[in-house]
């Protein structure tokens, strides 16, 4: 099974561009999550979705929109990137419920906003 | 006061020797504790999940969680080279911005051969 899988791995941007981030899951998961991670910062949760059909902001959602397109797949669009956006980005999946089963992570895309 | 807390690090040990790592946390309604590994340049990967009182183990791993104290830990018996990473806590909570499960900012091992 490939899990979670994220595209691109690695994107570099320029100011102002716009770009969406892909992440689907193989596993039946009905919760999807977009993270953040930053040195020093840790993982910052930008945009959930609970189940199909659903989104939810987290901590830090300002500068993005998502979409839950179906229970497979969850994407993070950028519509005007900034400097301040250039970070790694994980997409996550949970089976259970409130996490109770723990998070399965894709191997992330960094990103570069120059 | 940070929902889950982690001494950052680094924390060196022997090759051979027993990491000790450590997780607190604030909300006493958790009931879903999980370790994650990661290493440098790689995405967090699950090692350990624990849920009552007492020590799990699991190879060389053992969580420890004491819910009345509020704390969670792992041990490395045995630790190898390979073990040198970034070990995340994660704790479940209801609801709120952060979602459902709240990381520490981990804690970086380092084991020298």
């Amino acid at each position: 099974n490939a899990g979670v899988t994220q595209t691109p791995k690695f994107q570099v941007l320029k100011t102002g561009q716009s770009m969406t981030l892909q992440c689907a899951q193989d596993m039946n998961h009905n919760s999807m999550y977009w993270y953040r991670q930053d040195p020093g910062m840790g993982l910052r949760l930008i945009y959930y979705s609970a189940s199909e059909g659903t989104t939810d902001k987290g901590e830090v959602p300002n500068g993005y929109n998502v979409s839950r397109l179906n229970k497979r797949e969850f994407s993070l669009r950028l519509e005007s990137a900034a400097p301040s956006q250039t970070s790694v980005y994980f997409c996550a999946s949970s089976e259970l419920g409130q996490g109770a089963g723990g998070y399965t992570f894709g191997s992330g895309t960094r990103l570069t906003v120059v | 006061q940070k929902e889950v807390e982690q001494n950052s690090g680094p924390l060196s040990v022997p090759e051979g020797a027993i990491a000790s790592l450590n997780c607190t946390y604030s909300d006493r309604g958790s009931q879903s504790f999980f370790w994650y590994r990661q290493y440098s340049g790689k995405s967090p990967e699950l090692i350990m999940s624990i849920y009552s009182n007492g020590d799990k183990e699991d190879g060389r791993f053992t969580a420890q969680l004491n819910k009345a104290s509020q704390y969670v830990s792992l041990l490395i018996r045995d630790s190898q080279p390979s073990d040198s990473a970034t070990y995340l806590c994660a704790v479940n909570r209801l609801g709120g911005s952060q979602g459902n499960l709240i990381f520490g900012k981990g804690t970086k091992l380092s084991v020298k051969p």
